[in-house]
């Protein structure tokens, strides 16, 4: 069965310090989104992309957060001067369409530590 | 905006009883879907079950089974004949349907643990 995938599974950074999250979303998928979830708390929204493009971004999406889409595959997420408070596990999802029964489907996610 | 409450943190159940992990909701829409995820330690996202607001009889996936009740908006799940592998985190969400945004809202999560 085709899968989300994320890597690394794990990146440790400096505060302060650039980082990048990669994923791979399932490939007939048109639909992108990143979510983290802060240890132990609930699962957060960040953004939605579609068409090379942002849809929607949450407040915690901030100018410090970029994302992209550099090839027919890929799509990044850009931490540009990582904060302590950035510290979580960032989950990228895709979809087939935005239909009310089109789930999202998770990668395992970036663990994201921040010292 | 939209809201999804799981009220109880932690559920602890004998392995191969059933066990209904509940959800309550709350919005304005009259199109959405409600979604359950299944979190295990190793931290992935597991799509398990999906309930449109339209669908007249609720879902079910095997084990799993989606109790709805449009009127008191509650999207309880049903996990039958629990097995020690269920032991996870389980999150309700909720996601709005048409004309508007397409992300998905969580609970904060129900801990299962199944005790042998």
């Amino acid at each position: 069965e085709p899968e989300v995938t994320q890597t690394p599974s794990h990146q440790v950074t400096q505060m302060g310090q650039e980082v990048i999250l990669h994923c791979v979303p399932i490939s007939n998928h048109l639909y992108f989104y990143w979510y983290r979830q802060i240890l132990g708390q609930k699962v957060e929204f960040l953004v939605s992309f579609y068409n090379n493009e942002i849809s929607e971004k949450s407040e915690i999406f901030d100018d410090q957060f970029s994302v992209e889409r550099p090839d027919g595959s890929n799509f990044t997420l850009k931490i540009r001067s990582t904060k302590l408070e950035d510290s979580a596990m960032y989950f990228c999802a895709s979809s087939d369409w935005t239909g009310n029964n089109s789930p999202l489907h998770f990668g395992n996610g970036t663990r994201l530590t921040v010292t | 905006a939209q809201k999804i409450t799981q009220t109880q943190p932690g559920m602890f159940v004998q392995e191969k009883e059933a066990v209904t992990l509940d959800c309550t909701y709350d919005t304005s829409d009259q199109s959405y879907g409600l979604f359950w995820y299944k979190q295990p330690s190793s931290g992935e996202m597991i799509f398990l079950i999906y309930q449109g607001s339209y669908d007249e009889q609720n879902a079910t996936e095997g084990r799993y089974s989606l109790n709805f009740q449009k009127a008191r908006k509650s999207a309880n799940l049903v996990i039958s004949a629990s097995q020690l592998g269920d032991s996870a985190m389980y999150f309700c969400a909720m996601k709005r349907t048409q004309g508007g945004s397409e992300k998905l809202v969580f609970g904060k999560g129900t801990k299962l643990t199944v005790n042998p």
